[in-house]
């Protein structure tokens, strides 16, 4: 099984600053990854797929990179909206076995 | 834009099976893959298997042996069954759309609010 790790588990950043998220696979994934949100008491929301493709209606603001086996998600300025828990995903394979990393969780500084 | 809706009972009695339902608003079952992931408690995500109209399912191998799923084109339904449930199956259970092109899945694109279940006698 591929294990994603996820850091820091807890970022604090001001609401206009940048804040950067992490994930690492413990095999190389080529580029088989996705960015989710997730918003207490709500279901995740997909914000980018394919390491870097932003989903439908995604703001600009959200960017995803990497390859292989590190990855990041840039938010470029935080809006309050944004504060949240960010779960990678990895997706490798056919059929595709699916893992979750285990969470980042972004609070305002 | 398509709407998913999970239902089925809240609490479930250790040893008895799970059972799901999640409504596709739209005609669009049968055009995509659909997937089960759940959430215990205060903690992560995990993805628990996807199905197809055609029938192809993939599941998750540490749940493997307790999990079903099918499809109900008429219906516009998926179901999930999870048997022999413990404790450790108390989640909030998604349903998501899975997004498909040039012949490859992948992340999940369209979900359900999710439907809580706790598993206690």
């Amino acid at each position: 099984e591929i294990v994603m790790t996820q850091s820091p588990a807890t970022l604090s950043v001001s609401p206009g600053e940048r804040a950067t998220l992490s994930c690492r696979a413990s095999q190389s994934i080529g580029s088989s990854l996705a960015w989710y949100q997730q918003k207490p008491g709500q279901a995740p929301r997909l914000l980018v797929y394919d390491t870097s493709t932003r989903a439908t209606g995604v703001p600009a603001r959200f960017s995803g990179s990497g390859s292989g086996t590190d990855f990041t998600l840039i938010i470029s300025s935080l809006q309050s909206e944004d504060f949240a828990v960010y779960y990678c995903q990895q997706y490798i394979g056919r059929p595709p076995m699916y893992t979750f990393g285990q969470g980042t969780k972004l609070e305002i500084k | 834009q398509v709407q998913l809706q999970e239902s089925g009972p809240g609490l479930v009695k250790p040893s008895e099976t799970l059972s799901l339902t999640c409504t596709v608003s739209t005609d669009s079952i049968n055009r995509y893959y659909w997937s089960w992931i759940r959430q215990p408690p205060g903690k992560g995500l995990e993805w628990i298997g996807y199905i197809h109209y055609s029938g192809k399912t993939n599941y998750n191998p540490s749940l493997e042996s307790r999990v079903t799923m099918s499809l109900d084109t008429s219906k516009k339904q998926i179901s999930l069954n999870l048997s022999s449930v413990t404790a450790a199956d108390t989640a909030v259970y998604y349903c998501a759309r899975m997004i498909y092109r040039f012949g490859d899945l992948g992340g999940m694109d369209v979900w359900g609010r999710g439907t809580t279940v706790t598993v206690s006698s």
